[in-house]
């Protein structure tokens, strides 16, 4: 059974950083390309980016909200995707889901973590 | 970026009866060289991540009930619910995968009249 656990989100301070992790299970996950969404309080869903698989050169993706102030990486031997976030405003406020891409990448995303809440507030 | 479009944003429908649900992109996701629509549905419940419902526009995910459906080509999607089901109620969301950044709907309330 695939599943998908973040961790690392809390309360941070406007211009801090955090990272959150992805930790994977029941698929093999050097093979595809995982990706991050978010979903501030009350509203829709939004993309973050994307990193492909080292097949594919492990590339990364992003939404031009968060370009040059989010990283995201991967480290394959322990099974977990990182978003580094830096310079956090209040408007990144949100829940943030990592999710596992149906393919290398396909863009449609059939499994989703529960989500860990990033609240950005002095 | 593609920009989607839902309508309405909300909806009430009764027990038993049909519920449809429009998306709209900004430009085609029909890619002309495998004539596939890159467009997925996703139904999410208060407090859960998003479900994948359907993908490739009309694709129902495995274990998905027949009673949804997806059709539409190039610019224009509809999601039907045939028969609502008290369980249906939720928001959707359709998603296009054409290109990046991937873009969602505004979503779509849908609740039990």
């Amino acid at each position: 059974e695939v599943q998908l656990v973040e961790s690392g989100g809390g309360l941070v301070k406007p211009g801090r950083s955090l990272r959150l992790s992805c930790t994977a299970s029941g698929f093999t996950f050097g093979d595809y390309a995982m990706s991050w969404f978010r979903q501030a309080p009350g509203k829709g869903l939004e993309w973050v980016g994307f990193i492909r698989s080292k097949a594919y050169g492990g590339t990364t993706e992003y939404a031009a909200s968060v370009k040059g102030r989010f990283t995201i990486s991967r480290d394959d031997s322990k099974r977990i995707a990182y978003l580094q976030m830096n310079s956090l405003k209040t408007e990144d406020t949100a829940v943030y889901y990592c999710s596992r891409d149906y393919g290398d990448p396909a863009g449609y995303f059939q499994h989703w973590g529960q989500g860990t809440l990033v609240t950005v507030s002095s | 970026d593609i920009v989607m479009t839902q309508s309405p944003d909300s909806l009430a429908v009764s027990l038993g009866e049909r519920a449809t649900i429009n998306c709209k992109s900004s430009q085609s996701v029909l890619y002309s060289s495998n004539n596939k629509n890159y467009l997925a549905w996703y139904q999410q419940k208060p407090g859960q991540p998003p479900k994948l419902l359907i993908s490739w526009a009309s694709i129902r995910e495995s274990g998905v009930p027949d009673r949804f459906s997806g059709s539409g080509s190039g610019t224009d999607f509809t999601l039907t619910i045939s028969s609502l089901q008290a369980e249906d109620v939720a928001v959707y969301y359709c998603q296009q995968y054409y290109s990046t950044p991937y873009t969602f709907g505004q979503g779509t309330k849908l609740e039990i009249k």
